[in-house]
C-alpha cells in the first residue's frame, strides 16, 4: 500500500522560502511521478509540479510559479521536496503531494498525502 | 491551459436519489497517445484530500462502490451517483490528464435534500 506523509511548517512568513517534504513508502521515488498540488478558495485545486525519473530526472512546473518553485527528488530517504521561494499571501493555501503513475500517457492521482495547510503570516 | 468548468456549483438530491454532476473541458482530452479519455472524477470530504473515483472518464478506481459512475467523451463528462448514500456527502471535482499541465474543475458540492 503506497502511503505519503508529508512534514513542513505551517507558517511562514513573507518573502521567505515554504519547504515542504513528502516521504514515500510502499513505492521508490525512481518509480512513477510525484507531484505538489495546493487548494485555496480562491484558486482551488492547483496543480505546481512534478518530478519523475527516466533515464535521467526530469521537472515540470505550472507557469505560474515556474519562477519561484523547485521539486527535488531525494533517493537516499525515498522522499520528495517542494521549496516555494518569495512567497505572499497569496500563497497561503492547503499543500498536498501525490502519486501519478505514467508520464508517456499521463495518468490521474492515485495517492494523496493528508496535507499542509501552510499560512503566510508576518 | 486546459480549463475545466463543472454545472451544477451544488446539488441538494434526496437519499436514493439519482445525482448527476456535469464537466466540461475547453479542449478535447480525448488523448492520441492511447486514444483514450484523459479524465479522472475525485471525491472530497472535509478535512480530506481528494480520492480518486474514476479515471479515463468511465474506470472505477478499486473499491468504489458501482453506484458511482463516468460518462463522456472529448469535451463533455459526467459523473452520477445513482442512489445517493449520506456517505456521498462530499465536493466532486473533475480533472483532465491529457495536456500538460493537469487542470480541475471548481468542484460541486452534493448535499442530502
Amino acid at each position: 500500500q503506497v502511503q505519503l506523509q508529508q512534514s513542513g511548517p505551517g507558517l511562514v512568513k513573507p518573502s521567505q522560502t515554504l519547504s515542504l517534504t513528502c516521504a514515500v513508502s510502499g513505492d521508490s521515488v525512481s518509480s512513477a511521478v510525484w507531484h505538489w498540488i495546493r487548494q485555496s478558495p480562491s484558486r482551488g485545486l492547483e496543480w505546481l509540479g512534478r518530478t519523475y525519473y527516466n533515464s535521467k530526472w526530469h521537472y515540470d512546473y505550472a507557469g505560474s510559479v515556474k519562477s519561484r518553485i523547485t521539486v527535488n527528488p531525494d533517493t537516499s530517504k525515498n522522499q520528495f521536496s517542494l521549496h516555494l521561494n518569495s512567497v505572499t499571501p497569496e500563497d497561503t493555501a492547503i499543500y498536498y503531494c501525490a502519486r501519478s503513475t505514467s508520464v508517456t500517457s499521463g495518468t490521474a492521482f492515485d495517492y494523496w498525502a493528508q496535507g499542509t495547510l501552510v499560512t503566510v503570516f508576518s | 491551459d486546459i480549463v475545466m468548468t463543472q454545472s451544477p456549483d451544488s446539488l441538494a438530491v434526496s437519499l436514493g436519489e439519482r445525482a448527476t454532476i456535469n464537466c466540461k473541458s475547453s479542449q478535447s482530452v480525448l488523448c492520441t497517445s492511447n486514444n483514450d479519455n484523459h479524465l479522472a472524477w475525485y471525491q472530497q470530504k472535509p478535512g480530506q484530500p481528494p480520492k480518486l473515483l474514476i479515471y479515463w472518464a468511465s474506470t472505477r478506481e478499486s473499491g468504489v462502490p458501482d453506484r458511482f459512475s463516468g460518462s463522456g467523451s472529448g469535451t463533455d463528462f459526467s459523473l452520477t451517483i445513482s442512489s445517493l448514500q449520506a456517505e456521498d456527502v462530499a465536493v466532486y471535482y473533475c480533472q483532465q490528464y491529457c495536456i500538460p499541465p493537469p487542470t480541475f474543475g471548481q468542484g460541486t458540492r452534493v448535499e442530502i435534500k
